[in-house]
């Protein structure tokens, strides 16, 4: 069965300060996706990145950057210099091959405050 | 482009009243989804659309309804409303990807409907 574990319920830190969410995930398929969203708190649900099972390059978008290691089933998440609009419940998600069916895990709400 | 629209934002209903809740997407489309969320939960998918006339169950499918008869349209139906289907809903929409090439689309949310059961 497909699972995606997120263990970090809540996480506060102090703007500026580096913040990593952590996504574990489970599956026996050979190939997959992971993704991550972002809903702030006006509840809608943004994209942030998508990967596949036979790309673990990390990726680094300006504050962002992933972290996707098979060997551990890891797709972590690091906002560096965290910012009071980084506030949001952050979402890992991992789809199936040809479905493309989204498990989502628990989510991780990240509050930033000033 | 409107995106994924879903109406109403907001309903009450009471135990045993049946609805529909709308969602439709602007984008052409091919697959559709609907998914809950309920605090500590996160997202569970409820019925998925591959294509017109196509429909089939995700996690929690048991209490709802969908039919896909256009590509725009993905109706969900509450046949019977009880207060375990108090949550927030949310449908979404993709495009197909390409397997072979290791792409898959992100999926667009709607904007959510939240439905209190009482």
């Amino acid at each position: 069965a497909q699972k995606v574990t997120q263990a970090q319920t809540e996480i506060s830190v102090v703007e500026k300060e580096d913040v990593t969410l952590d996504c574990v995930y489970e599956t026996r398929d050979t190939t997959y996706y992971l993704f991550w969203y972002k809903q702030p708190p006006s509840g809608e649900l943004v994209f942030l990145i998508r990967r596949n099972s036979f790309d673990e390059q990390n990726e680094i978008s300006g504050r962002y950057s992933w972290n996707f290691q098979k060997s551990t089933s890891s797709f972590n998440f690091t906002i560096t210099a965290s910012q009071v609009v980084d506030s949001a419940v952050y979402f890992c998600a991992l789809s199936e091959a040809t479905t493309d069916k989204l498990i989502f895990g628990t989510g991780t709400r990240l509050q930033v405050f000033p | 482009n409107a995106g994924v629209t879903q109406t109403p934002k907001f309903q009450v209903l009471k135990t045993g009243q049946s609805m529909t809740l709308q969602c439709a997407q602007d984008m052409n489309h091919e697959y559709m989804s609907w998914y809950r969320q309920d605090p500590g939960m996160g997202l569970r998918l409820i019925h998925y659309s591959v294509g017109a006339g196509i429909t089939d169950q995700g996690e929690v499918p048991n209490g709802y309804n969908v039919s896909r008869s256009t590509t725009e349209d993905f109706p969900l139906r509450l046949l019977s409303a009880a207060p375990s289907q108090t949550s927030v809903y949310f449908c979404a929409s993709s495009s197909p990807g390409d397997a072979a090439l290791g792409w898959v689309n992100e999926q667009f949310f709607g904007p959510g409907t939240r439905l209190t059961v009482l």
